[in-house]
């Protein structure tokens, strides 16, 4: 099976850069996703991560070492709007299904 | 593109009766669609995969018989939660995985696509 582990909640403030980890351990992937949810609504994509190394898109980035069983996702510059849950997920060898994490709760102040 | 529609919304029941929630792909095939649930402060839990044209894929302690999918369509899939309960309140949420890549959607073929969920309320 898969357990995959996120802090349950941070704290950071505006404009500052925060690293949200999880870590992971599962018997294979395809591919680690970093997914975004604001509360009462739909997760929306942030990232996907295949191959070890580091993925950068604008003002996030995330990080895969598969021999570690770890990622992270790194929010830079936050703003108000960051403040949301972050939800990391594996999607198992030879499935389609995404496995998600415990999921982090982010609140950025002011 | 890759936008997928839940309804309804909102759905307050009472405990016993059943319950339909309908997962649509509006620009998009999708040849699998997944049924998660979502309790207050807790991460998405798997329920099931729905796949067209076959019998859905339950996960390991989800009873088939008391939340029912049906994948008719390339674009729709519903979830019948039968006799509901109150502990059967929660946030259903469906996501589609692209079958045929729409324009603009980012270049993974696993990348699923989530709905806006529907918040059950069983009194």
């Amino acid at each position: 099976g898969q357990n995959i582990d996120q802090p349950t909640e941070m704290t950071a403030t505006e404009g500052a850069i925060v690293q949200i980890n999880c870590t992971y351990q599962t018997s294979g992937f395809n591919g680690l996703f970093w997914y975004q949810q604001h509360a009462g609504e739909a997760p929306t994509f942030l990232s996907y991560n295949v191959l070890d190394g580091l993925e950068e898109k604008g003002r996030f980035s995330s990080f895969l070492s598969r021999s570690k069983g770890y990622s992270y996702l790194l929010l830079k510059e936050l703003q108000m709007k960051d403040s949301a849950s972050y939800l990391c997920a594996v999607s198992p060898y030879n499935t389609d299904k995404l496995i998600f994490g415990t999921g982090t709760r982010l609140q950025v102040f002011p | 593109g890759a936008v997928v529609s839940q309804h309804p919304s909102r759905v307050i029941c009472k405990s016993g009766t059943s319950v339909k929630i309908e997962c649509r792909s509006l620009d998009f095939q999708a040849t699998t669609m997944f049924w998660y649930r979502q309790f207050p402060k807790q991460s998405l839990m798997l329920m099931a995969t729905s796949n067209e044209g076959s019998k859905a894929t339950y996960e390991q302690g989800v009873e088939k018989d008391k939340f029912l999918i049906n994948h008719a369509s390339l674009t729709l899939s519903t979830l019948t939660v039968t006799s509901a309960h109150p502990e059967d309140s929660s946030f259903y949420i469906c996501s589609a995985r692209v079958g045929v890549q729409p324009a603009g959607a980012p270049t993974s073929t696993d990348t699923q696509y989530f709905g806006p969920g529907t918040r059950l309320t069983v009194l």
